[in-house]
């Protein structure tokens, strides 16, 4: 069973703070990982997928740092907002194994 | 573009009762298919994914089994449910390679 790890399991952060949460994962045999934001009553949409170690991705607000020789992705979210509330899945794809996720809590 | 819908939305089943959810995938060909639950308290574990059609693979010994009887169609199924299969059920797809679309989830709860 691959392990995939996220930290803190939940989070509360003050409107316009920033904040940054971790993914982990196994480093050996790598595909790709994957981000996904889960908002209450809705269905998980993608964030970002990533392949290459080092790689880094932004929309917006939100962005993804990579390292597959050691094993843990970061998001960042700059300026927090309310409508960042949610929980934060990783996705490690080897049959897109996902953590137990990082329920992020804006405080206005 | 490429839709994915599931159904039913809502479940209450007695124990012992059969179960049948149904998703089905437009707009693409030969899509990977996947069937996820999220039990009360914790994150997204995968039950079965599929490559193509009748191949299923199946990741967690359950009383629960997957078919995949036409390209776009996946169905999870149980011929008697338990009480520990309540939960939160997402059926999902994705290309050879890229994220995941997820469908609108089946809550089931199991009396």
């Amino acid at each position: 069973i691959l392990n995939v790890e996220q930290s803190p399991q939940s989070l509360h952060v003050q409107e316009g703070d920033s904040t940054n949460f971790t993914c982990s994962f196994p480093s050996s045999n790598f595909y790709a990982l994957h981000w996904y934001r889960w908002e209450t009553a809705k269905s998980p949409e993608a964030l970002f997928v990533m392949t290459l170690n080092g790689d880094e991705k932004k929309k917006g607000r939100i962005s993804a740092t990579l390292n597959t020789k050691e094993g843990y992705s970061y998001l960042y979210i700059k300026g927090s907002q309310p409508e960042d509330s949610a929980t934060y899945l990783c996705a490690f794809k080897v049959k897109l194994t996902f953590g137990t996720g990082t329920r992020l809590t804006i405080i206005p | 573009s490429q839709t994915i819908h599931q159904w039913p939305a809502t479940l209450v089943q007695p124990v012992g009762s059969p179960l049948s959810l149904e998703c089905t995938v437009e707009g693409t060909s030969n899509p990977n298919l996947y069937w996820y639950r999220q039990a009360a308290g914790r994150g997204l574990q995968l039950l079965f994914y599929s490559v193509g059609i009748g191949q299923i693979s199946s990741e967690v010994p359950q009383n629960l089994s997957a078919s995949r009887p036409q390209d776009r169609q996946f169905i999870l199924s149980s011929k008697k449910l338990l009480l520990s299969d309540s939960g939160f059920y997402l059926c999902a797809w994705s290309a050879t390679v890229g994220e995941l679309f997820f469908g609108e989830g089946s809550r089931l709860t199991v009396l």
